[in-house]
């Protein structure tokens, strides 16, 4: 299984809005709403962000949200902070009964 | 509040077995439907999910270590465990233990195994 595809890097200033796409194919992200994302700060754990496409688990802010259209799914963090500094992960399950991460994005806070 | 705390040789030599234990705490591994596994990152690169088992025994895993692995639940201990053979440098990275698939929902804090001579 191949990994999903994420752009490398992103940024954006402070209060701006900032999206990351998350590209898979008909075998994972396309036929299932179950995409998530996750935070991973340097030398720590990742944290769960957002699953099922576009939910969020309790604590996490209402500033970040997912959305899906076709094999691709999105994050978008609004109301950029420096504290979202961070990598951030897709994964989705597959038709396998496996799962797949995508490569990671590195978001620079400017 | 669930915890979870992966256990194991930190070094590992080429050809070997590289087995590490997941402790579950503030939650019964067994009383609930959910998904228990690990995920493996290596140094400076991305997240590569190894696998899962359900709490009945039923596994699933990533099909490029499938041939080589093993992960396996002892409910008495509260415990699942995973075990990956003939290792090589490829499968140095920390590992990750963790609760769900499809999100993984809680994580260890993550282990760091070195496969070295």
């Amino acid at each position: 299984q191949s990994a999903l595809t994420q752009p490398a890097s992103v940024s954006g200033s402070p209060g701006q809005s900032i999206t990351i796409s998350c590209t898979g194919t008909s075998s994972d992200v396309g036929p299932y709403n179950y995409v998530s994302w996750y935070q991973q700060p340097p030398g720590k754990a990742p944290k769960l962000m957002i699953y099922d496409v576009s939910n969020r688990p309790s604590g996490i802010s209402t500033r970040f949200s997912g959305s899906k259209s076709g094999n691709t799914a999105s994050l978008t963090i609004s109301d950029l902070q420096a504290e979202d500094e961070a990598d951030y992960y897709c994964s989705s399950f597959t038709t396998s009964d496996t799962v797949v991460f995508g490569g990671g994005t590195k978001l620079t806070v400017l | 509040q669930l915890q979870l705390q992966e256990s194991g040789p930190g070094l590992v030599r080429p050809s070997e077995t590289l087995s590490l234990t997941c402790s579950v705490s503030g939650g019964s591994i067994s009383s609930s439907s959910y998904y228990w596994g690990w995920i493996r990152q290596p140094p400076g690169k991305g997240l590569d999910w190894i696998g899962t088992i359900y709490y009945r025994g039923f596994t699933y895993y990533n099909p490029s270590l499938r041939s080589r692995l093993n992960i396996s639940v002892d409910a008495s201990k509260n415990q699942f465990s995973l075990k990956l053979h003939s290792v090589t440098d490829a499968d140095t990275a920390v590992y990750y233990c963790a609760r769900g698939r499809a999100p993984v929902d809680d994580w260890g804090q993550g282990t760091l195994v070195t496969v070295s001579s």
